[in-house]
């Protein structure tokens, strides 16, 4: 059965930083792209980043492009987010998703931006 | 850059058909988008529900059909029921990323 968990979210102040980790079981971790979501509160969904299965193709929505580093690590099974200059507006609960099209979801994990 | 368009709310009764539509900005939507449609209920993460504009995820009823109708991707319920009253978000590649639709409220009533 597949399985992300994704951990590390909690509260932060503007300007600071925040890594993300989401933890794969279930189905061979290095042969999928993995995604970041997220959603703000009360709010829809927004695509945030992917990563190709080998890590050798990234891409990231405008609004955090040279802030937010997309990363995974094959042999933990694990892709991560490193969050930088954080401001309020990145303030929602960030899902992790395999797939190149995004098929499992976790359950997600809250990020508070604020003073 | 890229706005995907979809309705913000709809209304059914059970035992309905609707449709719901996910639209592009700049142009038609086709099969190359890749569109995929997903049920989201309060508090709980995205399920998916088609892929690749038609295909159905596992488990997923034969109820829900995804297609392209004229310029725009469409999900189609066939005997909506109270269950399926939920938030659906519609995705769309384009550009090298994925962008979501607004995503539509429907109710069942």
């Amino acid at each position: 059965e597949v399985h992300l968990v994704e951990s590390g979210g909690g509260l932060v102040q503007p300007g600071g930083s925040l890594r993300l980790s989401c933890a794969a079981s279930g189905f061979t971790f290095s042969t999928y792209w993995m995604n970041w979501v997220r959603q703000a509160p009360g709010k829809g969904l927004e695509w945030v980043a992917n990563i190709k299965y080998d890590g050798s193709d990234k891409n990231y929505v405008d609004s955090v492009k040279g802030r937010f580093t997309i990363s995974r690590d094959n042999a933990k099974n694990s892709v991560y987010l490193q969050m930088n200059s954080l401001r309020a507006e990145d303030t929602a609960v960030y899902y992790c998703a395999r797939d190149f099209r995004p098929d499992y979801w976790g359950q997600g994990t809250l990020v508070t931006v604020s003073s | 850059q890229t706005v995907v368009t979809q309705e913000p709310s709809f209304s059914v009764s059970p035992g309905g058909t609707l449709t719901l539509t996910c639209g592009l900005s700049s142009g038609s939507v086709s099969t190359t988008n890749y569109p995929s449609w997903y049920q989201q209920t309060p508090g709980q993460p995205p399920r998916t529900l088609i892929y690749s504009t038609s295909r159905r995820s596992f488990g997923v009823p034969d109820r829900f059909s995804g297609s392209i109708l004229g310029n725009k991707a469409a999900l189609t319920i066939t005997g909506a029921q109270t269950d399926d009253e939920s938030h659906y978000y519609c995705v769309l590649y384009d550009g090298g990323i994925w962008v979501f639709g607004g995503g539509t409220k429907l109710t069942v009533l």
